[in-house]
């Protein structure tokens, strides 16, 4: 298996544009995870997904973020409109448990300028 | 909610010398703890974790220790490589949560 799978590995954006990260799990994990790491907050949970249904956003900084998960093999994190404070490097995880056995991805490290 | 503090930020050893990190938490329901290391440009990778009806656990180099009483948990790392050289991060849960609490990272520099 190829592990969980991130683009863009970098992104680079101005302030006030739409910014989307995309994600594919490990196939047959049926939960997806999105963290936000920074230097001053560390890791930070953004959102988990099971089977593909949201179940706690309660991380989601405010109403410029959103996420998605179509399908078991796929999910985006959008930012719309990006700023400044957005920057940090994004991480896709995933797991056939809640809490057990976490694969992350490489992560993508936005920077909005 | 969780609150789960990770010390020191760095530490520099030689290599062959062993290195200790060490995370408290402070809720008492909390019974998952795993370690992750996190080598440049790559994301958290899960290297032991422990359960709290276990007191320690190891894993060839690497050893987890967990004092319930005291709410402390500590990675230990012996004959250390330069291989080693990475950010570690510990993190706590209990199973009706929502999810882990992580630690602030500890900068581990192993010197050749």
């Amino acid at each position: 298996d190829a592990g969980v799978i991130q683009s863009p590995r970098h992104e680079v954006t101005e302030m006030g544009q739409e910014v989307t990260l995309r994600c594919k799990p490990i196939s047959g994990h049926d939960y997806l995870f999105w963290y936000r790491q920074t230097m001053m907050r560390g890791l930070e949970l953004l959102i988990y997904f099971n089977n593909n249904v949201p179940i706690d956003d309660s991380g989601m900084p405010e109403d410029r973020f959103s996420a998605k998960m179509p399908n078991a093999s796929f999910s985006t994190l959008k930012i719309q409109p990006s700023e400044p404070r957005d920057s940090a490097v994004y991480f896709c995880a995933s797991s056939s448990n809640r809490f057990y056995g976490y694969t992350f991805g490489s992560g993508t490290r936005l920077t909005v300028v | 909610g969780e609150n789960v503090e990770q010390h020191p930020s760095t530490l520099s050893v030689q290599e062959g010398d062993s290195a200790v990190i060490k995370c408290t938490y402070s809720d008492s329901a909390s019974n998952y703890f795993p370690w992750y290391k996190q080598e440049l440009g790559k994301g958290p990778q899960l290297i032991i974790d422990i359960r709290s009806n276990v007191g320690e656990k190891k894993d060839q180099r690497i050893a987890v220790t967990l004092n319930k009483t005291a709410k402390h948990f500590s990675l230990h790392i012996t004959e250390t490589q330069p291989e080693d050289s990475a950010v570690y991060f510990c993190a706590a849960s209990e199973n009706t949560g929502n999810q882990f609490y992580f630690g602030t990272g500890t900068s581990l520099t192993v010197i050749p």
